[in-house]
This record gives structure tokens, sequence and C-alpha cells, in this order.
């Protein structure tokens, strides 16, 4: 199985600043690598995949890198409604595996 | 636009089996893989299970192999999820999502919360 690693587990961020969100994977995924947003009470929601592409309607401060074993998702400007959680999942291989999360909090 | 609707969600008491369903529209479910996807309160996401279209391939997360089963009626546009042998420790909310380009989640339902408990 896959081991997928999220750093770090809180961020703390003031509106308007950049966040970086980091994510690594215990062997190589590729760029097979989806990042989701997840608010409280909500189901989470796709924002990248092919560790780099939006997914529709997501808006443009968001960004992805990789291929490999690590992953960035970057907030260019952080926005009062990106306060949330994050997840990093690989699909890469069998089972799929999510990372334990990253909560972007405010400063 | 798609829409995700589980159900079949309760009480259920350790050892004892439930089944949820998840209703889809907006899209043509015949023609993409499904997911079911946990959350137990306060936790993390676990991927439990994958069925392709056609109900050719399916695969299961490790804590899960042997005491579940997900299938999928494409005539009804549903997709199903059989738990059995429950336990307290897999007390959550369960989600069910579509397949996107390859095997990223790009749509999710609400969910529907499972209570492990005696």
């Amino acid at each position: 199985e896959i081991v997928m690693t999220q750093s770090p587990a809180t961020l703390s961020v003031s509106p308007g600043e950049r966040a970086t969100l980091s994510c690594r994977a215990s062997q190589s995924v590729n760029s097979n690598l989806a990042w989701y947003q997840q608010k409280p009470g909500q189901a989470p929601r796709l924002l990248i995949y092919g560790a780099s592409t939006r997914a529709t309607g997501v808006p443009a401060r968001f960004s992805g890198s990789g291929p490999g074993t690590e992953f960035t998702l970057t907030i260019s400007s952080l926005q009062s409604e990106d306060f949330a959680v994050y997840y990093c999942q690989q699909y890469n291989n069998w089972p799929l595996t999510f990372g334990g999360g990253t909560k972007v909090e405010i400063k | 636009q798609v829409q995700l609707v589980e159900s079949g969600g309760g009480v259920v008491q350790p050892g004892g089996s439930l089944r949820l369903s998840c209703a889809a529209s907006g899209f043509t479910f015949s023609s993409y893989g499904m997911h079911w996807v946990r959350q137990a309160p306060g936790k993390g996401l676990e991927w439990v299970a994958f069925i392709r279209y056609d109900g050719s391939n399916i695969y299961y997360g490790d804590s899960v192999k042997g005491r579940f089963t997900i299938s999928r009626d494409n005539s009804k546009n549903t997709l199903y999820l059989q738990m059995n042998s429950l336990r307290v420790e897999e007390t959550a909310v369960y989600y069910c999502a579509k397949d996107g380009v390859i095997r990223e989640m790009d749509y999710w339902g609400r969910g529907t919360l499972v209570t492990v408990s005696s």
C-alpha cells in the first residue's frame, strides 16, 4: 500500500497570503495524484487531478505540482472561502489511498 | 447536473449487516466507475471500494475485503455497498463518488451515516 503523508497538519495563514501544502508518497505515483477540499459538514470537492490540472470551476489561485513522490498544492492568495481541510489522494496503485489532511485555518 | 444521493445508513450492532445505496442522476451512470469512501467522525478520508462502469473489475480496501461487497444496477442508475460483520470502528459517514478521467473522484454525494454500536 502506498502511504501518503501530508504536512503540515495545520497551517495558519492570513487572508490574502500564499499557502503551500505538501504531500509525499512512499513510492512514485507518477502524476496520478488528486487534491480535495473539505469544509465542515460537507462532502469533499475535487480541486486538482493529474497532479496539476484544475477541476471544472476551480479558481486559478489553486495550483498543483508534481510528479513522482513530492507534491505541492499552492493557494496563491487565500480567500475566506478557502479555509478548510485539504486531502491528497493517489490513484496510481490499488488500494487508493488518501493523506491525513492539512487544515488551513485563519491566522 | 450530477447528483449522487446515498441512503441506507443507520444504527447497527457490531457483527451486523447493512446495505447502502447511491442513486445517481445527471450523467450516463453506465459509462463511469464508482467509488465508496468513508470518514469516521473527526477523521480523514478512507477509500473503501471501486467498481468499473460495467462491473467487470472490482477493488476493495484491505480493511473491508471479504466483508463488504460493492455492486451496481445500471438499469436503475444505482450503486450499492453490502456491509457484513460490521465493527465499531467502522462508524463513519459513507460517501459514494463518481470516477473521473482516471481514478480521481470528481463528484461526491452528501454521505450517509453508519453507526455501529451495541
